[in-house]
């Protein structure tokens, strides 16, 4: 079964930083590409950013570029994003998903961890 | 970006009776592989999105047969055939044809 979890959000101060990770299991996760999707309380879904398979291809929302790092580890099947500079409108539940193989559509996403940015 | 454009953005709906959610792209979606990467998500209260259809009509892995998709190019719909209670959530349709993956605002079915 494939299983992804998050964890790492929190309250932070705007300016600040966190790290979420995102844990997967139940597929061989070196063989696909993941993402970040976020939604902020009561609203849709926005992307954020994805990295492929061996991390040679990384790519970000306008949005958090430049803040924000994805990354990953696949000897511990695991996903990172490194969070900076936050801001208020960084606030939401932020979801990692995988992508599918053959094309860019999310097959499975984990519970979501929250993110609060306020002083 | 494409902008996806969902109507309507609430739909109350009698148990086991149909119910229709329209999608529309500011652009075509119809890729240079021939292939239209338009997909349904639902998300039920307090649950993360879930995969319901890919590629327009293709039903993801144990998603029931009462949810069909359908359209071609700007416009595309999703159909419960008769809504049961679990179907309670908001349901988006998502573009993945052209980069960022972009989707619509969210359509919330819920029970008369």
């Amino acid at each position: 079964e494939v299983q992804l979890v998050e964890s790492g959000g929190g309250l932070v101060k705007p300016g600040g930083s966190l790290r979420l990770s995102c844990a997967a299991s139940g597929f061989t996760f070196s063989s696909y590409s993941m993402n970040w999707v976020r939604q902020a309380p009561g609203k849709g879904l926005e992307w954020v950013s994805s990295i492929s398979s061996s991390s040679s291809y990384i790519y970000y929302a306008d949005s958090v570029k430049g803040r924000f790092t994805i990354s990953r580890d696949n000897a511990k099947n695991s996903l990172y994003l490194q969070m900076n500079s936050l801001r208020a409108e960084d606030t939401a539940v932020y979801y990692c998903a995988r992508e599918v193989q053959l094309w860019p559509d999310f097959d499975y996403w984990g519970q979501g961890t929250l993110v609060t940015v306020s002083s | 970006d494409i902008v996806m454009t969902q109507t309507p953005l609430s739909s109350p709906v009698t148990l086991g009776q149909p119910a229709s959610i329209s999608c529309r792209s500011s652009q075509s979606l119809v890729h240079s592989d021939g292939n239209t990467y338009l997909s349904w998500l639902q998300q039920r209260p307090g649950q993360p999105p879930r995969l319901l259809i890919y590629k327009i009509s293709n039903r993801f892995s144990g998603v029931p047969d009462r949810f069909s998709g359908s359209g071609a190019g700007t416009d595309f719909t999703l159909k419960i055939s008769r809504v049961e209670a679990e179907d309670v959530g908001v349901y988006y349709c998502m573009q993945a044809t052209q980069f960022p993956q972009t989707f619509g605002q969210g359509t919330k079915v819920e029970i008369k």
